[in-house]
């Protein structure tokens, strides 16, 4: 089966602007997290979404939002870009959490990679 | 600060040769994970451990987590060039708790 795809792969923006990056997870999977890798923080957790709900959060400003659509499909999106936002930011699709079999195992997309000039 | 504290930051070895990658918290987990990114991919799962003392084996891969569920340990055993990349760990403290991960350690194994 597909993996998961993310959209774009690369992007350039400059300092105040908007991006918006898209992820499709496995089919069946209704499980969406977003995480935001650098070299010096390493995968750090933005949010998660089940269902189109919000069900964890990570310790991001309120510039870092996300939504997640019927089809699983889920968007995040980052408003006023700072230089500091530049990383390549993840997602990853799992089956139903808190479920023995389905608990944490993530699939990772390849990435978006921001840059902010 | 990180949750989880990868160990050592940096590895280079030729092949052959034999590593251990350490991945330790004040925390206990549900479970643990390891995965390994290479250049330009997302992080793949290379096996999940849930039970106190688990040992997993994957080809020259050996895994184990702690008696306590805090800590484990990645054993490569031969390193192939293949063996390349960031190793990360990640845990959980329960089925919906968010997924916490370790810096990763750098893994470069020269022929």
């Amino acid at each position: 089966k597909a993996g998961v795809t993310q959209t774009p792969r690369y992007l350039i923006k400059t300092r105040g602007q908007q991006v918006t990056l898209s992820c499709s997870p496995i089919s069946g999977h209704r499980s969406v997290s977003w995480y935001q890798q650098t070299p010096g923080q390493g995968l750090q957790f933005l949010f998660e979404y089940f269902s189109e709900t919000q069900r964890n959060k990570g310790n991001f400003p309120g510039r870092f939002s996300g939504r997640q659509f019927s089809n699983s499909r889920s968007e995040m999106n980052v408003s006023t870009l700072e230089l500091g936002d530049s990383a390549l930011y993840l997602c990853a699709s799992s089956g139903d959490r808190g479920t023995l079999s389905g608990a944490n195992v993530l699939t990772f997309g390849a990435g978006s990679r921001l840059t902010v000039l | 600060t990180q949750l989880l504290e990868q160990s050592p930051q940096f590895l280079s070895i030729q092949e052959g040769e034999n590593l251990t990658v350490y991945c330790n918290s004040s925390s206990v987990f549900s479970s643990l994970q390891w995965y390994r990114q290479e250049p330009g991919e997302g992080p793949v799962l290379l096996v999940t451990v849930v039970t106190g003392g688990e040992v997993k084996k994957l080809k020259r891969l050996t895994f184990q987590f702690g008696d306590a569920r805090k800590d484990s340990s990645l054993h490569i055993t031969a390193a192939q060039t293949g063996d390349t990349g960031l190793y990360l760990c990640a845990g959980a403290p329960d089925s919906w708790g968010k997924l916490q991960f370790g810096a990763g350690t750098q893994v470069v194994v020269t022929p």
